[in-house]
């Protein structure tokens, strides 16, 4: 079974600090994502990544950027955090196109982050 | 560009009667489409996705998914509803973007099954 992992459930920070979200997938998926979900407008892409030091913008990329320095990590940071960050963050991998083109993803339990 | 609709923002239904959830897609090429289920604090689950030349797709817990092309709908149903059910549904497609893919998810719909 894929599992991703996000490192902390829940996370209280404070407005300007910066912020690291870890995230590690241990099915050697190609594919990693980070989405934030907001009641009211689902989910929404911030990052994607299909290959180790690869980086696309999503849908809503400010105020973010993220590393992929190895296959199976795929870390956001909120460079100075603000209040409207905060949010129920969901990374998730999957496998490349070339592998399948209709591979589902696969998702980490979320991290609620807090801005305070 | 794709996309995906869910028209409801909720849908109730008692246990043990058949539940549907409604999705629409507009994609250009063939269509990628998938759904998954979320229980409250989790992350999405993935239930099933579309194969092509299958108008009835079966997936994990009992559900199934109606592609209709002429409609462009891929609906989610089960023959009989649990409590146990009662969750967010996300609809969702996949759309190619240049050097990879992304997916695209509707706004969702919660179903609640009463006892």
């Amino acid at each position: 079974d894929v599992k991703v992992t996000q490192s902390s459930r829940y996370l209280v920070k404070r407005t300007g600090e910066k912020v690291f979200l870890e995230c590690v997938q241990d099915m050697d998926h190609e594919n990693m994502f980070w989405y934030r979900q907001d009641p009211g407008l689902g989910l929404r892409l911030i990052y994607f990544s299909y290959d180790v030091k690869m980086k696309e913008k999503g849908d809503i990329p400010e105020g973010y950027s993220v590393s992929r320095e190895k296959k199976e990590r795929f870390s956001l940071i909120l460079e100075s955090a603000s209040t409207n960050q905060t949010s129920m963050y969901l990374c998730a991998s999957s496998l490349a196109v070339h592998r399948g083109r209709n591979q589902p993803q696969h998702f980490g339990d979320g991290t609620r982050l807090s801005i305070l | 560009a794709q996309s995906v609709a869910q028209p409801e923002d909720q849908v109730n239904v008692a246990e043990g009667n058949p539940l549907t959830v409604k999705c629409t897609y507009s994609v250009s090429g063939n269509p990628y489409l998938f759904w998954y289920v979320q229980y409250p604090n989790r992350g999405l689950q993935f239930l099933l996705k579309y194969i092509t030349g299958d108008n009835l797709v079966k997936g994990s817990y009992g559900f199934e998914a109606e592609f209709n092309k002429s409609q462009t709908s891929f609906h989610l149903k089960k023959p009989s509803a649990l409590v146990s059910d009662s969750a967010l549904y996300f609809c969702a497609v996949r759309d190619e973007v240049a050097g990879g893919f992304k997916t695209i998810f509707g706004a969702g719909t919660r179903l609640f099954v009463k006892a």
